[in-house]
């Protein structure tokens, strides 16, 4: 059982270059969540999608776009990527609202 | 402004002593909470989890207690264990989607 998968694990863009984060879980969960971690931050919600076809802004929602393509699958976009959102990504889903997140292994991006 | 706050960044305690975690949180909405664990290099893994309707949750060798009054809660672990060892977070939320987190707690266990 994968649970939640995210790819890549490692990235490396220099600023203005975009890429996508990709997001798969195989729980049936309804919830999926996008966070970042940053160095004496803890972890801060970029959007999530309560339900398949919904997206909503989190804490830290600029700089980013989202796509809920299925239940299974919540990407994050960088459209024009800055020094700024150097950080650890991680993905999350959960079955119901409020309730146990379950969270992908993370993304280290590095914008140069 | 942090809404969930964790003020003691690191902990060492004896192995099959006691671990304290402390978390405040200044939101009075929030009502539903949890504490996860982070090794190195993964994914945060859930640990336990309170709602406002109770004040105390027990599994295993965790129990969290919450004090609304004081917009406080506390992870216990006992007895310590050096696999215990991790970053904690805890994390608090009004909305059941919206999940605010703390800066984390290092946890040392020193066997």
């Amino acid at each position: 059982n994968a649970g939640v998968t995210q790819t890549p694990k490692f990235q490396v863009l220099k600023t203005g270059q975009s890429m996508t984060l990709q997001c798969a879980q195989d729980m049936n969960h309804n919830s999926m969540y996008w966070y970042r971690q940053d160095p004496g931050m803890g972890l801060r919600l970029i959007y999530y999608s309560a339900s398949e076809g919904t997206t909503d802004k989190g804490e830290v929602p600029n700089g980013y776009n989202v796509s809920r393509l299925n239940k299974r699958e919540f990407s994050l976009r960088l459209e024009s990527a800055a020094p700024s959102q150097t950080s650890v990504y991680f993905c999350a889903s959960s079955e119901q609202a409020p309730g146990e997140l379950f969270f992908g292994e993370g993304s280290r991006l590095t914008v140069l | 402004d942090q809404q969930v706050k964790q003020n003691s960044p690191s902990l060492s305690v004896q192995e099959g002593r006691i671990s304290i975690l402390n978390c405040d949180y200044t939101n009075s909405m929030f009502d539903y909470f949890l504490w996860y664990k982070k090794y190195p290099a993964e994914g945060p893994t859930f640990l336990i989890s309170i709602s406002s309707i109770k004040d105390k949750n027990e599994d295993g060798r965790f129990t969290v207690f919450l004090n609304k009054s004081a917009k406080h809660l506390s992870l216990h672990i006992v007895p310590s264990q050096p696999g215990d060892s991790a970053v904690y977070f805890c994390a608090a939320s009004a909305t059941g989607n919206q999940f605010y987190f703390g800066t984390g707690t290092s946890l040392t266990v020193i066997p």
